[in-house]
């Protein structure tokens, strides 16, 4: 299995900060890295396909980057809605599978 | 727009069989593949397998023994049945469409359904 490692676990920010997430993979995956919102009590929601694809109707302040084994999610200028977990996910191969998650929190 | 929806027993007997449904409306079952996703409380993602509409299956080495999948063309459906339940298996069970077209990205969900194992 692909083991996926995020970091930070957790992280405490201000409205306008810009945030930065990081997901290793323990293997090359090229691009196939997605990045997910959650909201407690709600669905994960899919941010970024393709390790850089924004998707459609998400606000262009959520960025991605990175291909092989390093990705990157930027989230330009914190807004109060952007208070969630975010996941990373690798589909290169099966058993699909994510990251441990990221809690941004308000400072 | 496509919306999936889950269905099925929130309470289920230790030892006994979890079931669970999800039908998926406003678009075709075909050309995608369909995964389940469980989520304990308090903690991350695990994805548990998925199918396509061909009835072929991918199942997490985790889970394989207990789990099968199967899929309904007729009635826009697709399943889940997870075996030998324990505590463990306690959860939030999403199900997902997986998107060739967007990198393989899960980008659709259903909203998720709480699956408690006891007595």
């Amino acid at each position: 299995d692909i083991q996926m490692t995020q970091s930070p676990s957790s992280l405490s920010a201000s409205v306008g900060d810009r945030v930065t997430i990081t997901c290793r993979a323990s293997q090359s995956i090229s691009s196939y890295l997605s990045w997910y919102q959650q909201k407690p009590g709600k669905a994960p929601k899919l941010l970024i396909y393709a390790a850089s694809s924004l998707q459609s109707g998400v606000p262009s302040r959520f960025s991605g980057s990175g291909s092989g084994t390093d990705f990157t999610l930027i989230i330009n200028s914190l807004q109060p809605e952007d208070f969630a977990t975010y996941y990373c996910q690798q589909s290169y191969s099966t058993p699909r599978t994510f990251g441990q998650g990221t809690k941004v929190e308000i400072k | 727009q496509v919306q999936l929806q889950e269905s099925g027993p929130g309470l289920v007997k230790p030892s006994e069989t979890l079931s669970l449904t999800c039908t998926v409306s406003g678009g075709s079952i075909t050309s995608y593949y369909w995964s389940w996703v469980r989520q304990p409380a308090g903690k991350g993602l695990e994805w548990i397998g998925r199918i396509y509409i061909s009835g072929s299956t991918n199942y997490n080495p985790s889970l394989k023994s207990r789990v099968t999948m199967s899929v309904d063309m007729s009635k826009n459906q697709f399943s889940l049945k997870l075996s030998s339940v324990t505590a463990a298996d306690t959860a939030v069970y999403y199900c997902a469409r997986e998107d060739s077209g967007s990198g393989r990205a899960f980008d659709i969900w259903g909203q998720g359904t709480m699956v408690t194992v006891s007595s």
